[in-house]
């Protein structure tokens, strides 16, 4: 069955440090996205990609980056970690033409100490 | 996109239809109403969705007022299961693909 699949599903970095998050999906959907939640602020939009080769900031954007180099993966980095990155990251894709497909990840918990 | 209203919190017995309404009084001719719920911890997961006439589904139905300006999510044997955070998103077609932007969404609480 396809799926989508987020890992790790919880990661302690420093501050400081440079931290990717995965994020593969087999359902060979063109859109993808990453989000963080927080208490108190809901689901929060950080980058998202219609395709190979494009990407786009979303609400939250300072402080990541993403790449889509295939159709499977968007990998989302974070720079320098900081503290207030502290959070749930969620995944999620879709496929175009369709926005009441969104399938999400499991998500990331991330502690950045 | 249009702007939604959601009660932050409401409380449901179990067995009983659970009613969550949604105002999006700036809502476009072109924009659909999205339901999503997320069940704590998880990921969200697409409900329903509709464009001006009533929808069914297994899950739930979504009721959607004549001028469009209010949508009402309805339960209608609420579990201890459906206890979560339900997201009312209205988005225009002609954004295929575009992100959805979440709100705060309402706090459904079940209890026995």
């Amino acid at each position: 069955d396809a799926e989508i699949t987020q890992s790790p599903r919880h990661k302690i970095t420093e501050t400081g440090r440079q931290v990717t998050l995965a994020c593969h999906q087999t359902w060979n959907h063109n859109n993808m996205f990453w989000y963080r939640q927080d208490l108190g602020h809901g689901l929060r939009l950080i980058h998202y990609s219609y395709g190979v080769h494009d990407t786009n900031k979303g609400e939250v954007s300072d402080g990541y980056s993403v790449s889509r180099s295939n159709t499977e993966d968007l990998p989302l980095t974070l720079e320098s970690a900081a503290s207030s990155q502290t959070s749930v990251y969620f995944c999620a894709s879709s496929e175009s033409g369709a926005p009441y497909g969104y399938t999400f990840g499991s998500g990331t918990r991330l502690t950045v100490v | 996109d249009a702007k939604t209203t959601q009660p932050p919190s409401m409380d449901c017995a179990e067995g009983r239809a659970a009613n969550l309404p949604c105002n999006h009084s700036t809502i476009s001719g072109n924009e659909y109403v999205y339901w999503y719920r997320q069940i704590h911890s998880q990921g969200p997961q697409y409900i329903i969705h509709g464009l001006k006439n009533n929808e069914t589904n297994e899950m739930a139905s979504l009721i959607i007022t004549e001028d469009r300006k209010s949508s009402t999510l309805i339960l209608p044997h609420a579990t201890l299961r459906d206890t979560a955070v339900y997201y009312c998103i209205v988005r225009a077609t002609n954004q295929a693909g575009t992100a959805l932007i979440f709100g705060k969404g309402t706090t459904l609480s079940v209890s026995s």
